[in-house]
């Protein structure tokens, strides 16, 4: 199974602030990575897939880059509605598999 | 947008077999791959399995022995059966539609439905 490494596991950060979380998978996995964003009783949202393409309606605040086997969603200007937890899903291969998570806290 | 919505008793006993169905509307199941995702109470996330609307299944090989999926077109529903369950299978269960992103045949988890919990106690 590939294992997708996330960090950090939480960050604290205020509105506006610049925002970067990093997944590291154990192998290359090309640009095969989709970024999600989950809050607690919602339904988890695609923010970006192919590492760098923007899912259809999420703010260009949010963006992916990486390829092979480490990778990075940044978000530009933090506002209210981003603290939540993300995740990291590789899709180069079965089983897919998904990074530990990363809580982003109002500091 | 395609909206998906699980259902199913929020409560399983040890040993019974945990069943969920997710219901997809605004959309038609077919011609998409269809999966069962599940999250442990302050856990991560753990893929389960897929199914096409044909029918056609692959299971994660952590959960295999336990692990059943089937589809019914016709209510454009899809279901997951976990048997033997224990402790270790009380988890919030999401059901997520695959999107592809090119036409290189990969596809990751596009739209989710809201997820449900499953307690597995006595």
């Amino acid at each position: 199974d590939i294992q997708m490494t996330q960090s950090p596991s939480t960050l604290s950060a205020s509105v506006g602030d610049r925002v970067t979380i990093t997944c590291r998978a154990s192998q290359s996995i090309s640009s095969w990575v989709a970024w999600s964003q989950h809050k607690p009783g919602k339904a988890p949202k695609v923010l970006i897939y192919k590492a760098s393409d923007l899912e259809s309606g999420v703010p260009s605040r949010f963006s992916g880059s990486g390829s092979g086997t480490e990778f990075t969603l940044t978000i530009s200007s933090l506002q209210p509605d981003d603290f939540a937890t993300y995740y990291c899903q590789q899709y180069n291969s079965s089983p897919l598999t998904f990074g530990g998570g990363t809580t982003v806290e109002i500091k | 947008q395609v909206q998906l919505q699980e259902s199913g008793p929020g409560l399983v006993k040890p040993s019974e077999t945990l069943s969920l169905t997710c219901t997809v509307s605004s959309g038609s199941i077919i011609g998409y791959y269809w999966s069962w995702i599940r999250q442990p109470p302050g856990k991560g996330l753990e893929w389960i399995a897929y199914i096409y609307h044909s029918g056609s299944t692959t299971y994660n090989p952590s959960l295999k022995s336990r692990v059943s999926l089937s589809v019914d077109t016709s209510k454009n529903q899809f279901s997951l059966k976990l048997s033997s369950v224990t402790a270790a299978d009380t988890a919030v269960y999401y059901c997520a539609r695959h999107v592809s992103s090119d036409s290189s045949g990969h596809e990751y988890l596009g739209s989710w439905g809201q997820g449900t919990l499953v307690t597995v106690s006595s």
